[in-house]
């Protein structure tokens, strides 16, 4: 099984420029998140999807917008990018009722 | 909003020295995950503990949870340089993801 896959796993955008981060997981889960890590902040939670169709906000979800696209792929699009959304991020996946998430290996963005 | 607090920051201990990292909420727990972060890369599953009083094990590391301090501890028994990377500890924040805190350092030195 290949667990949670992402790609890309690097970008570097100028500001302004769009991109889609596509997320995919191989395990039948119902729920998948995407989060950032930035140094100092953690890890905060910016979108997630409880079940295919539906998408909630999470902590973090200003410039962001996700798509449900099946139950195995779970996207996140930036359409403008900003310096500040510089980070790494991460999509997860869990199956019903909270259960462990499990995590993809991140996608490293720069926004310059 | 729940807070986790890592402690310590950052932990730089000798090959075979044990060692314990604590995670502290700011409101009940109701569950407390461990992950591990080797640099640059993603976040593997350590353990789960759901109920006060708690522990599990896996091979050399073992965690605790004590509900009435809002606490978990991971302890690490004759630490190895395969020990080494960021821990973290998470919170469910109830069906919508974790809270996670701001992870510990961990160095081995040989």
């Amino acid at each position: 099984n290949a667990g949670v896959t992402q790609t890309p796993k690097f970008q570097v955008l100028k500001t302004g420029q769009s991109m889609t981060l596509q997320c995919a997981q191989d395990m039948n889960h119902n729920s998948m998140y995407w989060y950032r890590q930035d140094p100092g902040m953690g890890l905060r939670l910016i979108y997630y999807s409880a079940s295919e169709g539906t998408t909630d906000k999470g902590e973090v979800p200003n410039g962001y917008n996700v798509s449900r696209l099946n139950k195995r792929e779970f996207s996140l699009r930036l359409e403008s990018a900003a310096p500040s959304q510089t980070s790494v991020y991460f999509c997860a996946s869990s199956g019903a009722g909270g259960t462990t998430q499990y995590f993809g290996p991140g996608t490293r963005l720069t926004v310059l | 909003s729940q807070e986790l607090e890592q402690s310590p920051q950052s932990l730089i201990v000798q090959e075979g020295k044990n060692l314990t990292i604590n995670c502290t909420s700011s409101k009940t727990l109701y569950g407390l995950y461990w992950y591990k972060q080797k640099y640059g890369e993603g976040l593997i599953f350590l353990m789960m503990l759901q109920k006060g009083g708690e522990e599990k094990s896996h091979e050399k590391i073992t965690a605790k949870l004590d509900e009435k301090k809002q606490q978990s501890s991971l302890h690490i028994t004759a630490s190895q340089p395969s020990h080494a990377g960021i821990y973290l500890c998470g919170a469910p924040r109830g069906a919508d993801g974790l809270t996670f805190g701001k992870g510990t350092h961990l160095i081995i030195q040989p």
